[in-house]
């Protein structure tokens, strides 16, 4: 099983739906990130948080929220989806403060028409 | 944080050595060089990284040139499933221990049979 997983892996809605992405991790790590991804681009950082008392805006927050239910457990919110959202979104996880080594899930694409 | 500068692509004949460079000049003392690559639209991996010295691991090789301006990051037999996308990226641990990872557009390095 993977690490760090995400739900749903694929996903079509409509303008103005609210959708919500679920990640999951079995590392322990404190610290997760949720980035963006549009084609033939590299990553934005959407939001992260150190654990689970801590949230921070990334570089791209607009129209996102998100939620550390847990250690483990970190979700991405759009409450009205609009087409330009339409992306890769990727889930993170890293061990301690003083690395820059991630751990990725393998992505939700998502898809707003 | 510094900026990096990689090529657009780069073709490498399998079996080849495959030697990805990148550009930091603006990196600051306390900033490290870092390397993902990304294979078709999964999650980014963690390759390597490092400050000052070279370093090596089971994956790769990276050489840091003295004044730190630029790197390489070296695959020594490219594979097929090498074919990817490598970010080369410049972390600074700050004093909290927060940091963002900046990706840009990377390298698309195609393995050619």
């Amino acid at each position: 099983d993977a690490d760090v997983t995400q739900t749903p892996r694929n996903r079509i809605t409509k303008t103005g739906k609210r959708i919500m992405l679920e990640c999951s991790q079995t590392k322990g790590h404190d610290r997760m990130y949720w980035y963006r991804q549009d084609p033939g681009l590299g990553l934005q950082l959407i939001y992260y948080s150190f654990d689970v008392k801590d949230i921070n805006k990334g570089e791209i927050s607009d129209g996102y929220s998100v939620s550390r239910q847990a250690q483990a457990k970190f979700s991405l919110s759009l409450e009205s989806a609009i087409p330009n959202q339409t992306a890769l979104y990727f889930c993170a996880t890293s061990g301690s403060a003083n690395t820059g080594e991630l751990f990725f899930g393998e992505g939700s694409r998502l898809t707003v028409l | 944080d510094a900026k990096t500068t990689q090529p657009t692509s780069m073709d490498c004949a399998e079996g080849r050595a495959a030697n990805l460079p990148c550009n930091h000049s603006t990196i600051s003392g306390n900033e490290y060089v870092y390397w993902y690559r990304q294979i078709h639209s999964q999650g980014p991996q963690y390759i390597i990284h490092g400050l000052k010295n070279n370093e090596t691991n089971e994956m790769a090789s990276l050489i840091i040139t003295e004044d730190r301006k630029s790197s390489t990051l070296i695959l020594p037999h490219a594979t097929l499933r090498d074919t990817a996308v490598y970010y080369c990226i410049v972390v600074k641990y700050s004093g909290a221990g927060s940091y963002q990872l900046t990706f840009g557009k990377g390298t698309k390095l195609s393995v050619i049979p």
